[in-house]
């Protein structure tokens, strides 16, 4: 069964403080595998999308990363603004084009 | 482009009634999705569809839950019989797919629904 995993639950940093979110996952066929923001109360926003490992993508402080087993969503000297829910998400080559998500990272950047 | 939109945005109801959401994709997309997210967790799928045909529904999606998109265009999900493990926000999601491209899905803002 797909499973995806995001760690840490949490994380809170200062403004300014680079740091790394990662996403486990386990899946039978990668189709894709997709990074989410959502804010509360709010539906998810597009970030990236990755399709094979080796793969990276940047968009203003982001960048996400892939390997064969995890993605990483790099945030280099976050602002304030950038606090929100981090979601990540596998599409299976098996399952149709359902998205299996994680539980996301809560990031909170304090001033 | 004016994005997803779902309605209602907040829906309180009674245990045992039915509600009906409305969702309204990306103009020319042609494929619609359902997610429902609870507190905490990330969105679950619920179903699919490619233009009016409804091409999955998750094992996870009670009898008790129906969706329909009789033209292409317009979705609604309607629950009947509402009970207080429904409470969730339901997420809709649009995306253009052409033969042998890749598919972003997009969402709308979601509807919260109580169900008391």
């Amino acid at each position: 069964e797909d499973q995806v995993t995001q760690s840490p639950e949490a994380l809170r940093l200062q403004e300014g403080e680079s740091s790394s979110l990662n996403c486990s996952y386990t899946v039978s066929g990668l189709r894709g595998l997709f990074w989410y923001r959502q804010d509360p109360g709010k539906g998810p926003e597009f970030l990236f999308t990755l399709y094979s490992a080796g793969e990276e993508k940047e968009k203003e402080r982001l960048k996400a990363t892939l390997t064969k087993k995890e993605s990483f969503l790099h945030i280099t000297a976050p602002k304030p603004e950038d606090s929100a829910t981090y979601l990540c998400a596998v599409q299976a080559l098996h399952s149709g084009y359902a998205l299996n998500f994680g539980k996301g990272t809560s990031l909170l950047v304090t001033p | 482009d004016t994005g997803v939109s779902q309605n209602p945005r907040h829906k309180i109801t009674k245990r045992g009634q039915n509600v009906t959401f409305r969702c309204d994709p990306i103009s020319e997309h042609n494929r619609l999705y359902w997610y429902r997210q609870t507190l905490g967790q990330g969105p679950e799928f619920l179903t699919y569809f490619q233009n009016e045909a409804q091409l999955e529904k998750s094992r996870l999606l009670s009898d008790r839950f129906s969706a329909e998109r009789p033209k292409g265009s317009f979705s609604t999900l309607e629950i009947q019989r509402t009970e207080q493990g429904d409470s969730a926000m339901y997420l809709c999601a649009s995306s253009l797919v052409v033969s042998g491209s890749k598919e972003t899905q997009y969402f709308g803002p979601g509807t919260r629904l109580l169900v008391l």
